[in-house]
């Protein structure tokens, strides 16, 4: 089957930086998305790895290592505002058009 | 602006009545998607269109119901037949050309059957 395994939840410090892994399963896919959820509100997209590395965009940055399975969400200068659910997601091969969202991730900010 | 629309925001019905979401798009995207989201759990795909007048079952479709007559428009019909309707409903667009794996959410339905 293909799956996608994340921690069900994160606290982490204001200012500080916090790492979310997706480790996942599955033959062979495009690349790994990154979502943002807020409470009560529609996912939006943060990122994508199509390649092996590092991709940085602002405070966040996204890394894949197909080799590994693996790949993660890192959040740097945390604010009270990244609060959120974060969902990794791949596009399988042969699979058409669908994406496959992992349980997504529930970060808690402490102040 | 370009964005996708869906109406309304929040929907109460009795059990046992079919209930149509409304899902509009204007960012001239072929690929249409029904996700569903229960309370602390990610997103389970219901029904998604890749082209106009095609669409294909994804992992929940049982009790629900679609059509794609326009690229711009992919609406969601939960029936009577769904046992467990209420729901966070969200819909999604992708350019299938475009980025694989970025799709475009709407503000999504808050569906509530009693």
């Amino acid at each position: 089957g293909q799956s996608l395994e994340q921690p069900s939840e994160v606290t982490a410090v204001e200012g500080a930086i916090v790492q979310i892994n997706c480790t996942y399963q599955t033959s062979g896919f495009y690349g790994l998305s990154w979502y943002q959820q807020h409470d009560g509100g529609a996912p939006t997209f943060l990122s994508y790895n199509a390649l092996d590395g590092l991709e940085e965009t602002g405070r966040f940055s996204s890394f894949l290592s197909r080799s590994d399975s693996y790949g993660y969400l890192l959040l740097q200068e945390l604010q009270m505002k990244d609060s959120a659910s974060y969902f990794c997601a791949v596009r399988p091969l042969n699979r058409d058009d669908k994406i496959i969202f992992g349980k997504g991730t529930r970060l808690h900010i402490l102040p | 602006d370009g964005g996708i629309t869906q109406s309304p925001k929040y929907l109460f019905r009795k059990e046992g009545q079919n209930v149509t979401l409304s899902c509009e798009q204007n960012l001239n995207h072929d690929a249409m998607y029904w996700y569903r989201q229960d309370p602390g759990q990610g997103l389970r795909l219901i029904y998604y269109s890749q082209i106009v007048n095609d669409f294909q079952k994804g992992d929940i479709a049982e009790g629900y119901s679609v059509s794609r007559e326009k690229k711009e428009s992919f609406p969601l019909t939960v029936t009577s037949a769904q046992k467990n309707p209420t729901a966070f409903y969200l819909c999604a667009s992708s350019a299938t050309s475009g980025r694989a794996g970025e799709q475009y959410f709407g503000p999504g339905t808050r569906l509530t059957v009693t």
